[in-house]
């Protein structure tokens, strides 16, 4: 079993709907959660990331953790074309630095 | 100004050659990491210092050594490349060890002829 799984997707959103990316994790001792986007050739980029239970929202994304179901979404309300790309959710544990990732959503915004 | 930066960008080389990539970054990180990306874009820790100690060592090939000379570098040294070590190669760093996020440089794309 892999340590954070994601859908590969694609998933294909009409422009202006909201996409839905959701990531389940193994391990119970994660306490750290992140988003990344990644464009195509190019590097990863933090979008967000999320400590606590609930909702957490920064402008059209909205995070969403549920320790007790191991489960972390990323909503991206208003969806544009250049939303399009592979989402990376990843987790940590507080006390190691290892960021592990999971094998990334494609996400492609149809105009 | 670059945040975290690696060198080349691109490698092309033979099967058997030793070859190196480079990487700094000018945040003032504690920590910083190797990542390889496959072809299924599956991205996946392969060495992480904290202060240019080794602290996270995963199964990978003892071809790889990780060398950092200062906590602002974290340099990789790859021996006798093999067509399957074909990837992207990206450094990061981050703050500490704890919870906070890596950032990424723009990665190297490793292809063994």
């Amino acid at each position: 079993q892999k340590e954070v799984e994601q859908n590969s997707g694609p998933l294909s959103v009409p422009e202006g709907a909201i996409a839905s990316l959701n990531c389940t994790y193994s391990d119970r001792g994660s306490q750290s959660f992140f988003w990344y986007r990644q464009y195509s050739g190019k590097s990863p980029e933090l979008i967000m990331f999320i400590y606590s239970n609930g909702d957490k929202e920064d402008g059209r994304f909205t995070a969403q953790l549920n320790k007790a179901s191991q489960y972390v979404s990323l909503l991206i309300r208003d969806s544009q074309p250049s939303d399009s790309a592979t989402y990376l959710c990843a987790s940590r544990r507080s006390s190691a630095s290892k960021i592990i990732f999971g094998s990334g959503t494609r996400l492609s915004i149809r105009p | 100004d670059t945040a975290v930066s690696q060198t080349p960008k691109y490698l092309v080389t033979q099967m058997g050659n030793d070859k190196s990539i480079k990487c700094e970054q000018n945040l003032g990180h504690d920590t910083m990491y190797w990542y390889k990306q496959d072809s299924k874009k599956f991205l996946k820790i392969m060495f992480s210092y904290n202060n240019k100690e080794l602290i996270i060592n995963e199964t990978v090939p003892n071809r790889f050594s990780p060398k950092s000379p200062d906590k602002a570098h974290l340099n990789l040294h790859i021996n006798s490349l093999e067509l399957g070590d074909s990837a992207v190669y990206f450094c990061a760093s981050s703050q500490d060890t704890w919870n906070t996020e890596a950032f990424f440089g723009q990665g190297t794309r490793l292809t063994v002829v």
